[in-house]
């Protein structure tokens, strides 16, 4: 059974600091890894996908890297803003239904 | 249309009672997939369709859930006889096939009094 950590489960940091945060899941027999942000009382929002082929993917600010034989992916977020500030989650998809799991998270506030 | 929509935003049902949760994918959306979010955790795999094809049931936490998409579309959720437990965020999302980007709903909010 596929399980993920999320690494810090909360972060706190002064606007336009660059930083990264970490995902480890156990079964590394992944389709591929998808990023998600989630704010308050709302839905989840696509980041990133990176195939299961693919060692990184970039989008604006955001690059997320995938080590598929050790387990481990990252997301880096360059000149972090306000507006980053929600809550982070990856999730590898699995299995014949190509379900995802989630961690519980990371929960980012960027300060002014 | 633009993204995938679910109703209602917030129920609250006496405990007993039935509910019934609504997702439309993304127009074209092969894959359908509903998951529950409890507070403060990540969302948790209920269930899968292929087209009107329910693939994969293995999430739902008792015989008491049921989902349904007859048309291979527009899929429903239903809850029969809730329970506290049942409260929670239900999340529908939607892909273009299987492997490929997953797009969700703003989720539904249930609460079970």
């Amino acid at each position: 059974k596929q399980e993920v950590t999320q690494i810090p489960a909360a972060l706190s940091v002064p606007e336009g600091e660059n930083l990264v945060l970490n995902c480890s899941f156990t079964d590394s027999a992944i389709y591929n890894l998808q990023w998600f942000r989630q704010d308050p009382g709302k839905g989840l929002t696509s980041l990133l996908l990176i195939q299961s082929s693919q060692r990184e993917q970039t989008s604006g600010r955001l690059n997320a890297s995938l080590d598929k034989s050790s387990g481990r992916s990252t997301l880096y977020i360059a000149a972090s803003q306000p507006g980053d500030s929600a809550t982070y989650l990856c999730a590898p998809e699995t299995g014949t239904a190509s379900k995802l799991t989630f961690g519980t998270g990371t929960r980012l506030q960027v300060t002014l | 249309g633009a993204g995938v929509s679910q109703s209602p935003r917030y129920k609250v049902a006496k405990r007993g009672q039935d509910v019934a949760l609504r997702c439309d994918p993304i127009s074209g959306h092969v894959s359908l997939f509903w998951y529950q979010q409890a507070l403060g955790q990540g969302p948790e795999f209920l269930t899968y369709f292929q087209n009107e094809a329910q693939l994969d049931k293995s999430g739902l936490p008792s015989d008491r859930f049921f989902a349904e998409r007859p048309e291979g579309s527009v899929s429903t959720l239903k809850i029969q006889r809730t329970q506290q437990e049942d409260s929670a965020v239900y999340l529908c999302a939607s892909s273009l096939r299987l492997n490929t980007e997953a797009f969700f709903g703003q989720g539904t909010r249930l609460t079970v009094v």
